[in-house]
Parts: C-alpha cells; structure tokens; sequence
C-alpha cells in the first residue's frame, strides 16, 4: 500500500519554462513534506520542506504547495534550467517525526 | 548547507563476506540516523531508524541479524552487511537529521554487488 504516490515516472520540459511535479499521499497523520533531488549514483539532495499548517512556501525558483484536503503537493520550478534534470522524490513524515515515506519518484528532464 | 558522508561509495565482493558501510554527519549532531535501501527503479524504503547510544528500530521484514546496525556516536552510524548474498546487491542510503521535523539529510549512497 503506498502511502505517497507520485503518479508520474517522467516529466520533460523545455528550459526556461515551468516544471510541475505533483505528490499524493494518501495517511491523515502526514504533516511535514519535503522535496529531494536526486542524481545517479547519488544520495537525494533536500530541496524544499512544507508543514502542514502552510499552504505554501517558496524558495527562489522552487515553491512547494499544499492541498491538504485533497492530500495533494506540488513542486513548481521556474524557470526550469537543463541542471535541474534529475529525478526528483517527494517524502512525507508523521507528527511523531520518526519515519520519512517517499513517493516513487518523477525524473525530470529539461530540454536545452 | 548540513552535510552527510557515506564510505564507501561502491563495494565488490565474494558471497559470504561481511562488508561494513560508514555514515558520518560532518558538521552537525545527527540524534537519529537512518538506513534506506534502493532497488533498481524504486523508491528508497526504510530499513532501520538508530538513535545514537539505543538499539536500532528495524521495519518489518528486515533480518536485525542480517543487518547490524551501530550508532556509536552522534557523528557515525554503521551498517554491516554480514555474510552478504548476490540478493543483498542494492544500493544503500543512509541519512541523518537533528532533530525530528528536521529535513533529513542524505549521503551519497553505496552501491553493493555480491558475486
């Protein structure tokens, strides 16, 4: 059963215009979302995080947004540059902070 | 930015061996450590969480005896593969945090082959 699904694999773009990378997660106890950035033989890289008490939070070209009702996240970039291809991992945490869920992940591919 | 060593980055090694990765926080206190493992094209799933100077808190399915896991220090976290089979060829991330609520931080992985 997963709990933080990231429904697409892929994801091209052409540069300099927006990524959108989506998230679902599906457990109520989730509060805190972060987003990871990972390359080939690579550990993630942490990007951007979102409590659940926000529905939004930027940081230069990312901004992350919450739908809680929905159990929706979103992860924008823009303008997107050929250095952001990776694939890109969203992760949920409980109140309790002791376990991170990640979703499948969505490689992104900005075209030159 | 907080920074997370993992060593090594790649091991090679005969069925039956034992093989011991390190995971090191560099420049903060990291209170809790976790090891993940990766399998090809899928996400990173937990395997244990360590608290420094406590027993390891393993997920369900992972063999505790299999994967030893030490957290000695409030910088250094092992994982030692014992007794490693080809089915035990992953690649292996181990990240650390400060405090819960924190952002978990990543080393760089270490990719395992048995042959």
């Amino acid at each position: 059963d997963q709990q933080v699904k990231q429904n697409s694999p892929s994801l091209s773009v052409q540069e300099g215009r927006i990524s959108i990378l989506n998230c679902d997660y599906t457990n109520s106890m989730f509060d805190y979302f972060l987003w990871y950035k990972k390359y080939p033989a690579e550990g993630p890289t942490f990007l951007i995080s979102i409590s659940s008490i926000k529905d939004k939070n930027e940081d230069g070209r990312f901004t992350v947004f919450l739908n809680k009702s929905a159990k929706h996240l979103s992860l924008h970039i823009v303008p997107s540059q050929p250095g952001d291809s990776a694939v890109y991992f969203c992760a949920a945490m409980n109140n309790a902070g002791n376990m991170l869920t990640f979703g499948g992940g969505t490689r992104l591919m900005v075209k030159p | 930015g907080a920074v997370v060593s993992q060593h090594p980055s790649r091991v090679i090694c005969k069925s039956g061996t034992s093989v011991k990765i390190e995971c090191r926080s560099l420049d903060f206190q990291a209170t809790t450590m976790f090891w993940y493992r990766q399998f090809p094209k899928q996400s990173l799933m937990l395997m244990a969480t360590s608290n420094e100077g406590s027993k390891a808190t393993y997920e369900q399915g992972v063999e505790k005896d299999k994967f030893l896991i030490n957290h000695a220090s409030l910088t250094l976290s092992t994982l030692t593969v014992t007794s490693a089979h080809p089915e035990d060829s992953s690649f292996y991330i181990c990240s650390a945090r400060t405090y819960s609520n924190q952002p978990q931080h990543f080393g760089d992985g270490t990719r395992l082959s048995i042959l």
